[in-house]
């Protein structure tokens, strides 16, 4: 069975910083690999994904994601935070077989700061 | 384009009565999922359609939960009866469905259930 582990349930950060969220997976295959996310009172959205190919993905609105199969991580970076970042960010498995079976983590509440 | 559309948006209930959420998908979506998310977890899928044919139901409690797409396009999401577990955010999300595993869910607003 795939997982995902969401280091940090909440993370704070100053308007400019680094931000750093962490994701683990679990899977007996190579997975799939997703970042969403989710403002308050609305649906997810689709931040990044990595199926194959170059291990450095980027995303919408700066955001960037690496896949190390060797630490069977996915972490989410953006190198300066701005007030709208502040948001629920889901990290997600998928098998790379059949159809796409989205498995969430319990997600990482980022918190900006002035 | 517009969006995934859901309704209702909020809906309160006493435990063991029953619900109904009914979801509209982007047009031409052929891939339909419904999601719970209970507070402080993420989505958890209870159920996917392409078109009108079950892909995958193994997480839906099918003792109290029932869905269906009849037409292959919009789908309601039963509960019968509701317990005080089943409050949560009930999310819709769609997918072309031409690719796959590599596509975009596009998911709706939800639906926030509070049962009583």
């Amino acid at each position: 069975a795939q997982s995902v582990t969401q280091l940090g349930s909440h993370v704070s950060v100053s308007e400019g910083a680094l931000v750093l969220l962490r994701c683990n997976y679990s899977s007996s295959v190579p997975p799939y690999l997703f970042w969403y996310v989710q403002y308050p009172n609305q649906g997810l959205q689709l931040l990044l994904k990595y199926t194959t190919g170059a291990t450095l993905v980027k995303g919408i609105n700066g955001f960037e994601a690496e896949f190390k199969k060797s630490e069977t991580s996915f972490h989410l970076t953006k190198p300066s935070a701005h007030m709208s970042d502040a948001a629920e960010y889901f990290c997600a498995v998928s098998p790379n077989t059949g159809f796409q079976k989205l498995v969430f983590g319990t997600g990482t509440r980022l918190l900006v700061s002035p | 384009e517009a969006g995934v559309a859901q309704s209702p948006r909020y809906k309160i209930i006493e435990k063991r009565q029953s619900v109904a959420f009914w979801c509209n998908p982007i047009s031409g979506h052929a891939t339909l999922y419904w999601y719970q998310q209970i507070l402080g977890q993420g989505p958890k899928l209870l159920i996917q359609f392409q078109n009108n044919g079950v892909v995958d139901d193994s997480q839906l409690p099918k003792d109290r939960f029932s869905a269906e797409r009849l037409k292959g396009v919009d789908s309601t999401l039963k509960i019968q009866p509701a317990k005080l577990e089943d409050s949560a955010v009930y999310l819709c999300a769609s997918s072309t469905g031409t690719s796959r595993l590599r596509e975009t869910q596009y998911f709706g607003p939800g639906t926030r259930l509070l049962v009583l």
